[in-house]
């Protein structure tokens, strides 16, 4: 079964410093990778996806990601934040074609707070 | 621009209360999904569908239920409100097919079961 781990629950930083959001998942077949963000009291925007090519996956707002194969993983990195940034952050998989189609397993979320 | 909606963002009811959550899309999209978020747990899958009339039990779907009669609307229904049903609510939609099975989703349903 596929699972995904988002190693920090909340990161604190400060305006303009660079951050790193990080996600493992479980999988015993090829996936796509996402990351979704929610500010306050709205619904999910995906920030960016991995299908297939390139690692290194360039994503909405300044963000981007790298997929990392050998390691199962699929960190989201911004090389300075904004006040504006301050959101919470879903990693999300799912596998080619599974049994469940279109389905997707989330991560638990990371807060992300950016601080003046 | 894509667009899925969710009939309130708010909504306070009381414990035995039958309650509709409606959903709709304009993307002529055929799956939809209900989630439910809660601080600590991320987003459970309650129901999903691929088509009218179908409907697939998700991760959590117990004390909920669904109705998909037309493509664009979704409903979740809770057929007696308890207070542990006290949660946000997303709804999402996604295309068939689609090589990436990217969701798109609507701004949520607070709901306080009291």
């Amino acid at each position: 079964a596929q699972s995904v781990t988002q190693l920090d629950s909340q990161v604190p930083v400060f305006e303009e410093a660079p951050v790193e959001l990080r996600c493992n998942y479980s999988s015993s077949v090829s996936v796509y990778l996402f990351w979704y963000v929610q500010y306050p009291n709205q619904g999910l925007q995906l920030l960016l996806k991995y299908l297939s090519g390139s690692t290194l996956v360039k994503g909405i707002n300044g963000f981007e990601a790298e997929f990392n194969k050998s390691q199962t993983s699929f960190h989201l990195r911004k090389p300075s934040v904004h006040i504006s940034d301050t959101a919470e952050y879903f990693c999300a998989v799912s596998d080619h074609g599974g049994g469940s189609q279109g389905n997707l397993i989330f991560g638990k979320g990371t807060k992300l707070s950016v601080k003046p | 621009d894509v667009k899925v909606t969710q009939s309130s963002r708010y909504l306070v009811k009381r414990t035995g209360e039958k309650v509709f959550l409606e959903c709709v899309q304009d993307m002529d999209h055929e799956n939809m999904f209900w989630y439910r978020q809660d601080p600590g747990l991320g987003l459970r899958l309650i129901y999903f569908s691929y088509d009218v009339k179908m409907k697939e039990k998700g991760d959590i779907p117990e004390g909920y239920s669904v109705s998909r009669e037309k493509k664009e609307r979704f409903s979740l229904i809770l057929e007696s409100a308890s207070t542990n049903q006290t949660s946000m609510y997303l709804c999402a939609s996604s295309r068939r097919g689609a090589r990436s099975y990217e969701q798109y989703f609507g701004p949520g349903t607070r709901l306080t079961v009291t």
